[in-house]
């Protein structure tokens, strides 16, 4: 059962527009969110994280948002550059310490 | 600093047979989790080690095996391999359970035949 869902697989976005990645899960038990980021042959990087007491939380370029009734979340990038294309993963979890469930990932292209 | 390191990168085993995987951890952590990302799909927690000992397990069978070393470093077993386990598997390393401070590994793909 996937708790947590990206049901975009790809995405495309000029330079220096916005990206939207979204990502919805199922399980309300869970209030702490990660994004991670994957480039071809590597492991995937921290990006920006989030919890439920939080409904947004900014780092530079990065924004992240939290819709806990409707069980959303969303990753801003602005302005978008071509080294930001990459796999997007969410992942969420029940307090910190626990097991991480991850989305599917979302492609994203940013075309210069 | 040399980040996590995996070992190999690359394996192809047949059905029935078992392998193992190693993962050195980022110089200063302590803990280190195992993935399993299948292709087309996101990582599934397999198992965390702290301590040489298994903290927290996903949805995984037996024959998925774990062993931590004093020095930290991580080795992930699995046994009478399936077809179905053939995926990228992923060593993260983290101090303690800050999963903000969770870096990954490059992987090691695994094919099963």
């Amino acid at each position: 059962d996937q708790q947590v869902k990206q049901n975009s697989p790809s995405l495309s976005v000029q330079e220096g527009r916005i990206s939207i990645l979204n990502c919805d899960y199922t399980n309300s038990m869970f209030d702490y969110f990660l994004w991670y980021k994957k480039y071809p042959a590597e492991g995937p990087t921290f990006l920006i994280s989030i919890s439920s007491i939080k409904d947004k939380n900014e780092d530079g370029r990065f924004t992240v948002f939290l819709n806990k009734s409707a069980k959303h979340l969303s990753l801003h990038i602005v302005p978008s550059q071509p080294g930001d294309s990459a796999v997007y993963f969410c992942a969420a979890s029940v307090s910190t310490g626990n097991q991480f469930y991850f989305g599917t990932g979302t492609s994203l292209t940013v075309i210069p | 600093d040399a980040g996590v390191t995996q070992s190999p990168t690359h394996l192809i085993k047949t059905r029935g047979q078992q392998v193992t995987l190693r993962c050195s951890p980022k110089s200063g952590h302590d803990t280190v989790s195992w993935y399993q990302q299948a292709l087309g799909q996101g990582p599934q927690f397999i198992f965390q080690y702290y301590e040489e000992e298994e903290r927290q397990r996903g949805n995984f069978p037996d024959r998925f095996s774990g062993h931590q070393f004093p020095n930290y470093s991580s080795e992930l077993n699995v046994n009478a391999l399936l077809l179905g386990d053939s995926a990228l598997y992923l060593c993260a390393s983290s101090f303690g359970t800050y999963q903000e401070t969770q870096y990954f590994g490059p992987g090691t793909r695994l094919l099963v035949l």
